[in-house]
């Protein structure tokens, strides 16, 4: 149980355009999904906090206009990186707030912006 | 405010010797502490979870114990399997209380 997925797993756009990533829980409901991003043999830097029916809270220094996130649902929620450029390619990953209070991750999304 | 750290950055171990891993930390009223484990281009999964000194949790080769200050995550007669980054990650009853605040990882690599 406590499954979390991520689509796509790996996306390659141009410069200039927007990429949407997909976080779903797929067998139990979550208020509350978690966006991070992490670059190579770094540790996770969590970007927003996102709550089902509410705006999401953004970190410090994250851009809320650049990576928008939608939480329409209790078990969807969405991360758009606006007008994508080569600085954003990163690993992004989301966790769901599940069973036992714990977060549960999806297996990452790799960007890479050309 | 609120911090873990990690240590050692990096374990490497001979298939068989056992060894254990820290996370030091520093948080306003602990609401939980959290291990996982993250596979190279994957995200982490999850382990174990303390909330309280002295509580210790099992799986397999691995134990996690809890103190006020610290917790070890306990590798007994590791496999090369058992390769992978183990991240400490804790939950503080300030601000945001359902955000966990981590430390940066300690990375093992157990040699057959």
């Amino acid at each position: 149980g406590a499954v979390v997925s991520q689509h796509p797993s790996r996306v390659i756009c141009k410069s200039g355009t927007s990429v949407k990533i997909e976080c779903r829980s797929l067998d139990f409901q979550a208020t509350t999904m978690f966006w991070y991003r992490q670059f190579p043999k770094q540790s996770l830097m969590l970007m927003a906090t996102s709550n089902e029916g509410s705006k999401a809270t953004y970190e410090q220094g994250v851009e809320k206009d650049k990576f928008l996130i939608n939480h329409a649902s209790l078990t969807l929620s969405t991360l758009t990186v606006t007008s994508a450029h080569p600085e954003d390619s990163s690993f992004y990953i989301c966790s769901a707030n599940g069973p036992g209070d714990t977060q549960y991750f999806g297996p990452g999304t790799r960007l890479t912006v050309l | 405010e609120d911090q873990v750290t990690q240590s050692p950055e990096a374990l490497r171990l001979q298939e068989g010797e056992s060894s254990s891993l820290n996370c030091s930390y520093t948080v306003s009223g602990l609401r939980g502490l959290f291990w996982y484990r993250q596979d190279p281009g994957k995200g982490p999964e999850f382990l174990f979870t303390l909330y309280s000194a002295g509580e210790e949790k099992e799986k397999e080769r691995l134990k996690a114990t809890l103190t006020k200050k610290e917790s070890f995550l306990h590798i007994t007669a590791p496999k090369p399997e058992d390769s992978a980054t183990y991240l400490c990650a804790v939950r503080s009853n300030a601000g945001n209380n359902r955000k966990l605040i981590w430390g940066l990882g300690t990375s093992l690599a157990v040699n057959p």
